[in-house]
């Protein structure tokens, strides 16, 4: 079936410096993706979004990256801080579903 | 405003009871959805609403059940509850479709014994 994975399960930064967390999707038809933030003990939490039609979007001190090529997706945070562990995961659409990613464990380290 | 919460938000629950976990958004979202979070993997759609009144199926939607009479309200009801149901549940809204971003509350941890 489709899926939407994501490339590591636990991603270590220390603070300050960017964070690279990857996804790939395996429709072709996927026209909309959306990364979400997921707190301990809290419900999923919308960052950013982006739609087939672009390659790029940039938010605040974050930026997605869409490369339909590959069927790769990718969430950059600028000068990691600590309130920014969390599990990361992408969404992507299948036809008029969402299929979310497993997630991505960012750990923040001084 | 709110958003979107859940009661309860924690609850043991012994096998065979029902149970009716609740959900209600005040951003007059058109679509609502449950979904189950289990360790490895992610989340995954048990029952939705496009509009009140309307329901379908998700991916995982055996042993639940869901109804939707007005525009704010989407319980989640497990008829007989078994421990393979022990999960976290989030419920969420949409402005539109299951394509539009989808806000989610705290959640509900539910255990069955």
């Amino acid at each position: 079936g489709e899926s939407v994975g994501l490339h590591l399960p636990t991603l270590s930064v220390q603070e300050g410096d960017n964070s690279i967390i990857n996804c790939a999707y395996s429709n072709s038809a996927s026209d909309y993706f959306i990364w979400y933030k997921q707190e301990s003990g809290k419900g999923p939490q919308f960052i950013i979004d982006i739609r087939s039609n672009m390659d790029k979007r940039q938010g605040q001190r974050v930026t997605v990256l869409l490369n339909k090529t590959v069927k790769h997706l990718s969430l950059q945070i600028a000068a990691t801080q600590p309130g920014d562990s969390a599990v990361y995961f992408c969404a992507g659409t299948n036809t008029d579903k969402l299929i979310f990613g497993t997630g991505t464990r960012l750990q923040v380290f001084p | 405003i709110a958003g979107i919460t859940q009661a309860p938000t924690s609850q043991i629950l012994a096998a065979g009871r029902r149970m009716t976990l609740r959900c209600t958004q005040d951003m007059r979202h058109n679509a609502m959805y449950w979904y189950r979070q289990d360790l490895g993997l992610g989340l995954r759609l048990i029952h939705y609403s496009n509009t009140a009144g309307t329901t379908g199926k998700g991916e995982v939607p055996d042993g639940y059940s869901v109804s939707r009479a007005n525009t704010d309200d989407f319980p989640l009801t497990l008829a007989s509850a078994v421990p393979s149901q022990t999960s976290v549940y989030f419920c969420a809204s949409s402005d539109s479709g299951s394509t539009d971003t989808q806000y989610f509350g705290p959640g509900t941890r539910l255990t069955v014994l």
